[in-house]
């Protein structure tokens, strides 16, 4: 089946440093969510993409539209402690669900 | 801001019972979706919903799964006859146009519970 793999599982940074993290498939996605977990609540939209190449930013967040279809990158500047959560990615081939990565947990040190 | 909401925030309830788990989706938005996920893991789709009737369905969502939209602003999920592994979060979203992707907003999610 369709599987979107996340890396890193977890990251530790310090506050100020700049995070990147990617997801990955097999299989060619037309449209790509980034979301971010809390725990105990919902997924919250981050960024959306929906062309080969994009790259769109909100605030601090830039993702990428990977150019093979197969894969999106996330990147957090200058990251601060409300940025510990979780990180998913989700990837739509023109049907009516999400397919869900692994996820990222993110933890800042102060 | 629009969001979605779901009621309860935590449910729990015997095996063998039948549960019903409410949503209030986005007032504009026309398509409707429940997600599940077991503690720990990835998000998963279970169905979409369009114009009163189930548009997608995974294979999680088998017979004992049902979805409605009994009026105008509720969308319910339920489960006939519970099982211990349907202890998860579930989450309620919506989006305003469905097929060929959109971004979905989520609920905040109703962990349930069985025992």
């Amino acid at each position: 089946g369709q599987q979107l793999n996340q890396s890193p599982q977890s990251m530790f940074i310090q506050e100020g440093e700049d995070v990147s993290m990617n997801c990955t498939s097999s299989s060619i996605f037309n449209t790509w969510l980034w979301y971010k977990q809390d725990p105990g609540e919902g997924p919250v939209l981050l960024i959306a993409l929906y062309k080969a190449g994009e790259l769109t930013s909100n605030g601090r967040l830039t993702a990428q539209f990977g150019i093979t279809r197969k894969d999106s990158f996330l990147n957090i500047s200058a990251s601060i402690p409300s940025d510990v959560g979780i990180y998913f990615c989700a990837g739509q081939r023109g049907t009516y669900k999400y397919i869900f990565g692994t996820g990222t947990r993110l933890k800042v040190l102060a | 801001e629009p969001e979605v909401t779901q009621t309860p925030s935590h449910q729990v309830t015997q095996m063998g019972q039948e549960v019903i788990l409410r949503c209030v989706p986005i007032s504009n938005h026309l398509y409707f979706y429940w997600y599940r996920q077991i503690l720990g893991q990835k998000v998963e789709f279970l169905v979409s919903f369009y114009n009163n009737e189930i548009s997608e369905k995974s294979e999680i969502f088998d017979d004992q799964f049902s979805v409605e939209r009994p009026d105008g602003s509720n969308f319910t999920l339920k489960i006939r006859s519970t099982k211990l592994e349907d202890s998860a979060m579930y989450f309620c979203a919506s989006s305003e146009i469905g097929q060929g992707g959109y971004e979905q907003y989520f609920g905040p999610g109703t962990r349930l519970t069985v025992t």
